[in-house]
């Protein structure tokens, strides 16, 4: 079966800091990995994906993800947070025998700091 | 470029009502088409999803059903709602060829049963 698990309930970072949101994955398989983020009142917005290829996956807003086979993790990263990425971020596997399922973890909530 | 609609966008029902949410999709053909539901901000629950017209899985035993009348609508009801139906719902698109597509979600409902 697959799941994902996100650590941390809040991460809370100055701005200008890096940023890191954790995600540690299980598959049967080779993992298909989405990080998400949603702002409040709205949906969710896609922000990366890792497939296949280079461990480090670039994806919108600056945002970048780093895939760790060996600690089977998949944390979301940013070299330099900004005040308006202060959002919940959520990171989902691909489930292997649906309809191109997604399982999602419970969420992480950023906090940028000015 | 594709587009996906949800309404309504807030809704307040009494228990016991029936309820109707829509959700379109512009741009594309034959997606695959799921319903969330999202409580207290945090985590995602699959409900249902569409692979086509007439073609509905569902995730959990609910008080819910789903229905896909046409290719790019969807469509969440219930003939009558429990207190515990309240939450956000959000539906979301992916393209049905493709093993690794992420999924594109619409701006959300929320539902309030008092």
């Amino acid at each position: 079966a697959q799941s994902v698990a996100q650590p941390e309930d809040q991460v809370n970072v100055a701005e200008g800091n890096p940023l890191t949101v954790k995600c540690t994955y299980s598959v049967s398989g080779n993992p298909y990995l989405f990080w998400y983020v949603q702002y409040p009142n709205r949906g969710l917005q896609f922000l990366l994906k890792y497939i296949t290829g280079d461990n480090l996956v670039k994806g919108s807003y600056g945002f970048e993800a780093e895939f760790n086979k060996s600690q089977t993790s998949f944390h979301l990263k940013k070299p330099s947070a900004l005040v308006s990425d202060s959002a919940l971020y959520f990171c989902a596997v691909r489930d292997i025998t649906g309809a191109n399922n997604l399982f999602f973890g419970t969420g992480t909530r950023l906090t940028v700091i000015p | 470029s594709q587009t996906i609609h949800q309404w309504p966008a807030t809704l307040v029902q009494p228990v016991g009502s029936p309820l109707s949410l829509e959700c379109t999709v512009e741009g594309t053909s034959n997606p695959n088409l799921y319903w969330y539901r999202q409580a207290a901000g945090r985590g995602l629950q699959l409900l249902f999803y569409s692979v086509g017209i007439g073609q509905i899985s569902s995730e959990v035993p609910q008080n819910l059903s789903a229905s896909r009348p046409q290719d790019r609508q969807f469509i969440l009801s219930s003939k009558k709602l429990l207190l515990s139906d309240s939450g956000f719902y959000l539906c979301a698109w992916s393209q049905l060829a493709g093993f690794y597509n992420e999924q594109f979600f619409g701006p959300g409902t929320r539902l309030t049963v008092l």
